[in-house]
């Protein structure tokens, strides 16, 4: 079946250590997005990817990173400068060429804690 | 860029309809969407609509488009204690594909 892989599901990390979450898609979707969810708030915008070798910076980007080198993948590094990384991490995809419908899918996300 | 708001908080009664608004920037936005999402679970896709319609109707959600004042609403008919959730309402913009959520809309609904 199709669908978007999150991994780790949990990861402790210690200050100061960058880490990277990984996003893996099989529906051969174009777009591919990163979110922050915080308890209680909404999805706030990280990262977001319409096509290979190109990503755009969303509402929240400082101390994150991503790549886009394969169109199923979109891995987000956590920088030591992230001031507030503890959150729920959750990737998202969207087929975005002509016909080929409009349904976001979601990954399970990622929670991480920084100690 | 893109923007979208919704108000915090909704408290109805059951059995009464519930409107849920949501404004957004970008005239352009092409797609619309409403999520429900349940503690501790994840995204629930309810509905969306495309940015050429004003109006859809799925059982007992119907969703309003105004591009003029780019307002969207999500009305639930005979609101359930089930339907306590955070909504929240997303805009997908085109050029880059900008998808923005709102800041969600809690809905209690009480006995």
């Amino acid at each position: 079946d199709g669908g978007i892989t999150q991994s780790p599901k949990y990861l402790f990390r210690k200050e100061g250590q960058n880490v990277t979450l990984s996003c893996e898609q099989n529906l051969n979707h174009d777009a591919m997005y990163w979110y922050r969810q915080d308890p209680g708030q909404g999805l706030r915008l990280i990262y977001y990817s319409q096509i290979v070798n190109d990503f755009q910076k969303g509402d929240i980007a400082e101390g994150y990173s991503v790549s886009r080198e394969k169109k199923e993948s979109f891995p987000l590094t956590v920088t030591s400068a992230q001031k507030n990384p503890t959150a729920f991490y959750l990737c998202a995809s969207i087929p975005t060429s002509r016909g080929a419908g409009n349904t976001i899918y979601f990954g399970e996300g990622s929670w991480l804690t920084v100690v | 860029g893109e923007d979208v708001e919704q108000s915090l908080f909704l408290s109805v009664r059951e059995g009464d309809s519930s409107v849920i608004n949501c404004t957004y920037t970008d005239s352009s936005s092409t797609y619309l969407y409403w999520y429900k999402q349940e503690p501790g679970a994840g995204l629930q896709l309810l509905t969306y609509i495309f940015s050429n319609m004003d109006m859809k109707q799925d059982q007992r959600l119907t969703v309003l488009l105004n591009k003029k004042d780019k307002h969207l609403s999500l009305r639930i008919a005979d609101t359930q204690t089930g339907d306590s959730a955070i909504y929240f309402c997303a805009a997908l913009g085109t050029g880059f594909q900008k998808l923005v959520f709102g800041t969600g809309t809690r809905l209690l609904v009480s006995p």
